[in-house]
């Protein structure tokens, strides 16, 4: 059975940082790994998208790389700001079957 | 990317009752989920939906709970059936799976009282 894990739970930076957030699954025969954003009492809104082949994707501030091998994701992401601040979700896709949230780190960007 | 709506975008109900939840996409999708995501907890699917047959539940989720209707490729309903406090969640929904990116519903606040 699939389990995601996220690390850390919570993050508390200063505005202008770079950080990283980690992301780690059980079973490498996955179809892809997305990241999502969660703002309080909202929907999710995906980040990125990467494919098991693939090794990483970049999205303005964002660069998210994949080892399928190891089981790991990182979502990284450059000159932090507050309009950042919200709940990162990441989902691993079996193979079509089925989506496997992890519990997500909250991360809180101060002004 | 698909857009995905949702309603009612949140509602309060009284223990025992039923609520039904729609959902709506922008195009066709041979799939949809539905995700329950518990106060402070992270998502948990609830089934799939395919167009045409029965939705597959995942382990705990039970049809006469959880009926979900899947009449188009563009168009999914999930009821939550007598309710109960612990029924309290935001419900999603989306689209994606096969290897596809997936997009979410802005999601249903339900409050049982």
């Amino acid at each position: 059975k699939q389990e995601v894990t996220q690390i850390p739970a919570a993050l508390s930076v200063p505005e202008g940082e770079n950080l990283v957030l980690n992301c780690s699954f059980t079973d490498s025969a996955i179809y892809n790994l997305q990241w999502f954003r969660q703002d309080p009492g909202k929907g999710l809104t995906s980040l990125l998208l990467i494919q098991s082949s693939q090794r990483e994707q970049t999205s303005g501030r964002l660069n998210a790389s994949l080892d399928k091998s190891s089981g790991r994701s990182t979502l990284y992401i450059a000159a932090s700001q507050p309009g950042d601040s919200a709940t990162y979700l990441c989902a691993v896709d079996n193979y079509g079957q089925n989506f496997v949230f992890g519990p997500g780190t909250r991360l809180s960007v101060l002004p | 990317s698909a857009v995905i709506s949702q309603k009612p975008s949140r509602d309060i109900c009284q223990r025992g009752t039923s609520l039904t939840i729609q959902c709506q996409v922008d195009s066709q999708v041979t799939m949809m989920f539905w995700y329950r995501q518990q106060p402070g907890q992270s998502l948990t699917l609830i089934a799939t939906a395919n167009q045409g047959s029965e939705a597959t539940y995942e382990s705990g989720f039970v049809i006469d709970k959880f009926p979900i209707s899947r009449p188009n490729l563009t168009f999914s309903t999930l009821t939550v059936s007598n309710m109960s406090p612990e029924d309290s969640s935001i419900y999603l929904c989306s689209d994606g799976g096969g290897g596809n990116e997936q997009f979410f519903g802005p999601g249903t606040r339900l409050t049982v009282l």
